[in-house]
């Protein structure tokens, strides 16, 4: 099965809601990750965060090690916003992450 | 800023025929990968390099093999292409090799008719 599951798969939100993805992770890790992709565009790292809370401006991302977690929070979302969010995990073995199915998130206005 | 150069950004061909896609990077990074996209979005890893030596290499077909000159380029080449090979292929580097920031390049879109 796969190893890092997202959810919802896709979120369609008014401009101003909040939103709240998850990732969760099935086998141990050391790292993580979350990217966003616009429409056609290319990947873009949101936030590199291993463990803890990390935020800026009205991204924050909590990693819990322990619980094989990771949340993305977008708060008052903007049309801009629309995209696929992907997160990946990292292991001890080297270079490769393995990354989730993504979330499309859609705002509207 | 882009850093992560790739070309060409989309390339459309028949079966059986060959492919390269080029990849470069201006970070001084020394690791640099190889990712394809699905039409369901899920990446998978195929190769990376560091230093121009391959450290990484899933269990992808032995038609596609990647090619590095130097620790900034790594170009990935497919022998004759199938149906299955169409997908976003997306180019990455990194500083170090493992678990920190992956920066990637916009992408090659393949469609093998």
């Amino acid at each position: 099965g796969q190893q890092v599951q997202q959810s919802p798969t896709s979120l369609v939100l008014q401009e101003g809601e909040n939103a709240e993805l998850q990732c969760n992770f099935s086998t141990s890790l050391n790292s993580m990750q979350w990217f966003y992709q616009r429409p056609g565009g290319s990947l873009v790292s949101v936030f590199y965060n291993p463990s803890g809370t990390k935020q800026s401006g009205r991204l924050t991302s909590t990693t819990v090690i322990k619980e094989r977690r990771s949340s993305l929070h977008i708060s008052s979302s903007q049309i801009t916003d629309s995209g696929t969010y992907l997160c990946a995990m990292g292991h001890n073995a080297g270079a490769k992450l393995t990354f989730g199915g993504g979330t499309r998130l859609t705002v509207r206005p | 800023e882009t850093a992560v150069f790739q070309t060409p950004n989309y390339h459309v061909t028949q079966v059986g025929n060959e492919v390269s896609f080029n990849c470069k990077q201006t970070l001084g990074h020394d690791t640099m990968y190889w990712y394809k996209q699905d039409s369901k979005k899920l990446l998978k890893i195929m190769f990376s390099y560091n230093n121009k030596q391959l450290i990484v290499n899933e269990t992808v077909p032995r038609r596609f093999s990647p090619q590095s000159s130097d620790k900034a380029h790594l170009n990935l080449r497919i022998k004759s292409v199938e149906p299955e090979d169409s997908a976003v292929y997306l180019c990455a580097s990194s500083l170090l090799g493992s678990a920190e920031t992956l920066y990637f390049g916009s992408g090659t879109r393949l469609t093998v008719l």
